[in-house]
């Protein structure tokens, strides 16, 4: 069974950067894509970008210049970072896995139980 | 930018009724949207993907269909554990990829 997990800090200062790591365990890790998507609090889900195992990357415009994924699949892991954060970037982050065609890259068919991060002084 | 509109945004129902939440699209986008069900302080689980498949081990009362701009999820008979939150989705490749509002389902 996949699993997906997210570790990271639970509070992030204004103008910060804000930093997450997703370790899969149970299942391949290559050849697949792999994203983060967020979801601030009572509000709905805001795809973020995702990463091939290859390390090629796809981010939403609207966070452009401020996202940075990255892959260690030595490690079954996938990262995201995201500067100058404000408190607008307060959510809970969730990884995910997509198919393994970029066709499918948006069909999350395993999710991490996700991690609340507050950004704030 | 593709949008998403699902409508309702809420929905009342009761046990046993049939439902049927819709995804409209700005513009065509063949079959390439997914729907997924959020329970309160849960990740999403995918139901359906290619607008009309049913994910394995989701039920059969789960249905989709549509293409284009127009989509729908039905659930055909509401059971207690289908009281959640749906969101529609579109599916790469045309990033971004995008989710609709979303659509409240309650118990009546």
């Amino acid at each position: 069974q996949v699993q997906l997990q997210e570790s990271g800090p639970g509070l992030v200062k204004p103008s910060e950067t804000l930093s997450l790591t997703c370790t899969v365990s149970g299942g391949s890790f290559s050849s697949f894509y792999w994203s983060w998507i967020r979801q601030p609090p009572g509000k709905g889900l805001e795809w973020i970008g995702y990463i091939y195992y290859n390390g090629n990357t796809n981010y939403n415009a609207s966070l452009t210049g401020r996202v940075t994924m990255s892959v260690d699949t030595s490690k079954n892991q996938f990262s995201l970072s995201l500067r100058s954060v404000t408190a607008a970037d307060t959510a809970v982050y969730y990884c995910a896995r997509g198919g393994s065609r970029v066709l499918t890259a948006g069909s999350f068919d395993y999710w991490g139980q996700g991690t609340l991060v507050t950004v704030s002084s | 930018d593709i949008q998403l509109t699902q409508s309702p945004s809420f929905l009342s129902a009761s046990v046993g009724d049939r439902v049927t939440i819709t995804c409209r699209a700005s513009q065509g986008i063949s079959s390439y949207l997914v729907w997924y069900q959020q329970k309160p302080g849960k990740a999403p689980k995918l139901l359906i993907y290619a607008a009309s498949t049913l994910q394995s081990g989701v039920p059969s009362r789960f249905s989709g269909s549509g293409s284009g701009t127009e989509f729908t999820l039905t659930i055909s008979s509401l059971q207690p554990e289908d009281f959640a939150t749906y969101y529609c989705q579109l599916l790469s490749s045309y990033p971004p990829i995008t989710f609709g509002q979303g659509t409240r389902l309650e118990i009546k």
